[in-house]
């Protein structure tokens, strides 16, 4: 099964800008899949944060943005805040495999 | 509002079974594509299966073919799993998920398996 490979760690002091980049993804453009993105706080269940590469479900805030630029997307929180440290996991399809691959994983740090 | 709620979890010896249940409201069962995603203690995600709307078509990731099986029942809006031939690295928390378009839309709060002697 195929994995995409994040950073383990990126930290930030509050109000900074960090970004998590998620790498891997399908380089061909007949097979590529959206990126989506999950934030989850210990002991929780995740929750998505962004899907089709860059749409924010109702209710998450501005401050989180995502991209997706051929093999590679990233995730991006601007005015790093507290409540942001968490685990974040990018998640794509693998259309060869018909299977649902995520990331490796990265945990936010508020300094 | 959407919510999941999965239950069925437990202590389980290796080579044992559990079956997995989901229980959902709040939208139309039947509409939608639903997955079991799994975290191992101290790791990352991990999909498990997914089961089309009514039941048809079933998908599972290479790790637990032949010994988990994927189904629901669209009359009790519930979503199984059933996990046989349990081995110690399928010790994990399992997650029922709403599919989007190739995303999971929503997660249920998680049942906890443990397989050890």
């Amino acid at each position: 099964q195929s994995v995409l490979t994040q950073p383990p760690s990126v930290s930030g002091a509050p109000g900074q800008r960090v970004t998590i980049s998620c790498t891997g993804l399908r380089p061909n453009l007949e097979t590529s899949h959206d990126v989506h993105w999950y934030k989850q706080l210990p002991g929780t269940a995740p929750k998505l944060l962004i899907y089709g590469n860059i749409n924010r479900p109702s209710g998450v805030p501005d401050r989180f943005s995502g991209s997706k630029s051929g093999t590679s997307a990233s995730l991006a929180i601007t005015g790093l805040q507290a409540e942001d440290e968490a685990d974040y996991y990018c998640q794509s399809y693998d259309g060869s495999l018909d299977n649902f691959v995520f990331g490796t994983g990265t945990k936010v740090t508020v300094l | 509002e959407v919510q999941l709620v999965e239950s069925g979890g437990g202590l389980v010896q290796p080579g044992g079974s559990l079956r997995l249940s989901c229980a959902a409201s709040g939208f139309i069962f039947s509409d939608y594509w639903m997955s079991w995603v799994r975290q191992g203690p101290g790791k990352g995600l991990e999909w498990v299966a997914k089961i089309k709307g009514d039941g048809r078509a079933k998908v599972y990731v290479d790790s637990v073919k032949g010994r988990f099986t994927i189904s629901r029942d669209n009359a009790q809006n519930s979503l199984f799993l059933q996990l046989n031939s349990l081995r110690v690295e399928d010790s994990a928390v399992y997650y029922c998920a709403r599919e989007g378009y190739y995303y999971f839309e929503y997660w249920g709060q998680g049942t906890q398996v443990t397989v050890s002697s």
